[in-house]
């Protein structure tokens, strides 16, 4: 079992649709959640934080996270061709080290 | 703030041959991590530094790979010999603190070995 593991896509969604992102880890000790996006040919760029169970908003990005299930996600509001990226989960341990998932590619059809 | 920089963005080099990336961290970050990057794949850790010591290189091919960070700031990853499996991006990132907040990545090397 990978230790983030994340559906590799392509997740297709037409322009202004919802876009939901899923990710679980195994580690039931870890703190910090994070989702970087990463453009084709760039580096990841940090979008969202979360560190306790709910949900977290920022602007059309909303995180939720859930312990329990071991088990985090992503939503992309009103969706635009601009949110076309592959998509990183990150999970933290407590050492500081960051897990990466393999990543879901978003491709956003205007 | 200028971001992490790395150098440089692109290398190809032959097998067997050596080659090295250079990393400048945020000024004031003191954790650095060095990250590979294989294609379709999330990035994979490498080794992380806090100052100038290295603290996880569980990861870190030490048969071919050597990492150093000198003065606690600057750092270079080096490969040699590079083998053909080596081909990926290697990322630097850096942190002000041991990565509870996330990283800050650089624009990465893509290594080709032909």
């Amino acid at each position: 079992q990978k230790e983030v593991e994340q559906n590799s896509g392509p997740l297709s969604v037409p322009e202004g649709a919802i876009a939901s992102l899923n990710c679980t880890y195994s580690d039931r000790v870890s703190q910090s959640f994070f989702w970087y996006r990463q453009y084709s040919g760039k580096s990841p760029e940090l979008i969202m934080s979360i560190y306790s169970n709910g949900d977290k908003e920022d602007g059309r990005f909303t995180a939720q996270l859930n312990k329990a299930s071991q088990y985090v996600s992503l939503l992309i509001r009103d969706s635009q061709p601009s949110d076309s990226a592959t998509y990183l989960c990150a999970v933290g341990n407590q050492g500081g080290k960051l897990i990466f998932g393999q990543g879901t590619e978003l491709s956003v059809k205007p | 703030e200028a971001g992490v920089v790395q150098s440089p963005r692109y290398k190809i080099i032959e097998k067997k041959q050596p080659v090295a990336f250079w990393c400048n961290p945020i000024s004031g970050h003191n954790t650095l991590y060095w990250y590979r990057q294989n294609l379709g794949q999330g990035p994979e850790l490498l080794i992380r530094y806090e100052n100038e010591e290295a603290v996880d290189d569980s990861q870190l091919p030490k048969d071919r790979f050597s990492a150093e960070r000198l003065k606690g700031v600057d750092s270079t990853l080096k490969i040699q010999p590079a083998e053909l499996g080596d081909s990926a991006v290697y990322l630097c990132a850096s942190s002000f603190l041991t990565g509870s907040y996330g990283y800050t990545f650089g624009s990465g090397t893509r290594l080709t070995v032909v």
